[in-house]
């Protein structure tokens, strides 16, 4: 059974940096692209990039390009997400997710975490 | 301000088809699959339709998805009350996805 596990919460400073994390298992972790979407309060979902564990290839949204960093650590299945500066506009629940079909870069997203929300309040 | 359109809202009675359309362009829909989410309040979001009418194994065949040039819509056939919830469309769109405004089924 394909798995996404991320912790439930974190609470941040603005300005603070902030690594969550997604464990991933019940698949090879090494040939799923697999990434984020955000949903911040009340408001819909927006696709923030995916990483190919095997070489870390990344797709970013322009949206998102520049203000976060995708990684993964495949000893581990574990992929990251990391502000080195956070926002309050980053105050939002953060979905892992794997993309359905193996090495295919366009695939759509299949399995969903239960979600990170990340709170950044001064 | 969402790529794909879609309307807030739909609402229909137990029985009744409501249809949910998601407008896009020739750089997203227009040249890409189109796929379907619900989301309940609370939860994660779970896949509906991939690759513009394939039903993944589980969802109910009251649940079908079609494509016409740039734009595409999600039918639900038969609407119960635990449809409620918040469906999305999201398609590729030159190297990464977007989804839809998102639109909240009511069942009256």
């Amino acid at each position: 059974e394909v798995q996404l596990l991320q912790p439930g919460a974190e609470v941040k400073k603005p300005g603070e940096s902030l690594m969550i994390s997604c464990e991933a298992s019940g698949y090879n972790f090494s040939t799923h692209w697999i990434g984020w979407v955000r949903q911040m309060p009340g408001r819909g979902l927006e696709w923030m990039g995916i990483i190919y564990p095997a070489d870390s290839d990344m797709r970013y949204s322009p949206s998102f390009q520049g203000h976060v960093t995708l990684s993964v650590d495949e000893s581990t299945n574990t992929a990251f997400l990391h502000w080195s500066s956070l926002r309050t506009s980053d105050t939002a629940m953060y979905y892992c997710v794997r993309s359905s079909v193996s090495t295919m870069t366009n695939s759509p997203p299949d399995y969903w975490g239960r979600g990170t929300l990340v709170t950044v309040s001064s | 301000q969402s790529v794909l359109t879609q309307p807030p809202s739909v609402s229909g009675t137990p029985g009744q088809k409501v249809t949910i359309s998601c407008a896009g362009s020739s750089s997203n829909i227009g040249s890409n699959y189109v796929h379907w989410y619900r989301q309940v309040p609370g939860a994660a979001p779970t896949v509906l339709i991939n690759w513009n009418n394939q039903r993944p194994s589980g969802v109910p065949d009251r649940f079908s998805g079609s494509k016409s040039g740039t734009s595409a819509s999600l039918t639900i056939s038969g609407l119960r009350s635990e449809d409620e919830a918040d469906y999305y469309c999201a398609a590729w769109q030159e190297g990464f996805y977007v989804f839809g405004s998102g639109t909240t089924v009511a069942v009256l």
